[in-house]
């Protein structure tokens, strides 16, 4: 079965430290990988996503992510985290071969940043 | 949240009524979706529609309907027969006339409560 794990309900880093947050998924193709923010009580807004080509991607707000395909992940990263950055996270992935082209999505992991 | 805008922001419903969710884009996107949003879950797809006059029933369809009359306006009606309607709903759009892994963009939710 298809599907997206992100293993930590929350995670939290100081301010100015790199921060990581994990996603690994499931799927019988080549995926399209993205990530997604939200703030309290608003919509998703999109981040960055994974198509092809060079496996470290670079998105909006300083984040970045590396497609894995060994350990078919695709972990979030900054190098240096700002309080603004405390959110909800989501990863989701498509399978190039879903005729549908629906999106499957993880949980999300709360990001808490602390001054 | 881009060109998508959803109304009302709140919406309370009363036992055994049908209240419906508005969804419009100004973003000439082919594709509309509508997902819920409970606590500590991830999105999941309740309707979606590749174009205009068809739609499909995503994984939790049970208790809702749509219809997608124009390219901009997709509406999502909660029925009496949804027992549990409690929760965020997303609307999302894309292009997706071709597989290139298309972005979803989102609309900024509407919270459903019931009285």
């Amino acid at each position: 079965a298809q599907s997206v794990a992100q293993p930590e309900d929350q995670v939290n880093v100081a301010e100015g430290n790199p921060l990581t947050v994990k996603c690994t998924y499931s799927v019988s193709g080549n995926p399209y990988l993205f990530w997604y923010v939200q703030y309290p009580n608003r919509g998703l807004q999109f981040l960055l996503k994974y198509i092809t080509g060079d496996n470290l991607v670079k998105g909006s707000y300083g984040f970045e992510a590396e497609f894995n395909k060994s350990q078919t992940s695709f972990h979030l990263k900054k190098p240096s985290a700002l309080v603004s950055d405390s959110a909800l996270y989501f990863c989701a992935v498509r399978d190039r071969m879903d005729s549908n082209y629906q999106l499957i999505w993880g949980a999300g992991t709360k990001l808490i940043i602390k001054p | 949240d881009g060109g998508i805008t959803q109304s009302p922001k709140y919406l309370f419903r009363k036992e055994g009524q049908n209240v419906t969710l508005s969804c419009e884009q100004n973003l000439n996107h082919d594709a509309m979706y509508w997902y819920r949003q409970d606590p500590g879950q991830g999105l999941r797809l309740i309707y979606y529609s590749q174009i205009v006059n068809d739609f499909q029933k995503g994984d939790i369809a049970e208790g809702y309907s749509v219809s997608r009359e124009k390219k901009e306006s997709f509406p999502l009606t909660v029925t009496s027969a949804q027992k549990n309607p409690t929760a965020f709903y997303l609307c999302a759009s894309s292009i997706e006339k071709t597989d290139r892994g298309e972005t979803q963009y989102f609309g900024p939710g509407t919270r459903l409560l019931v009285l």
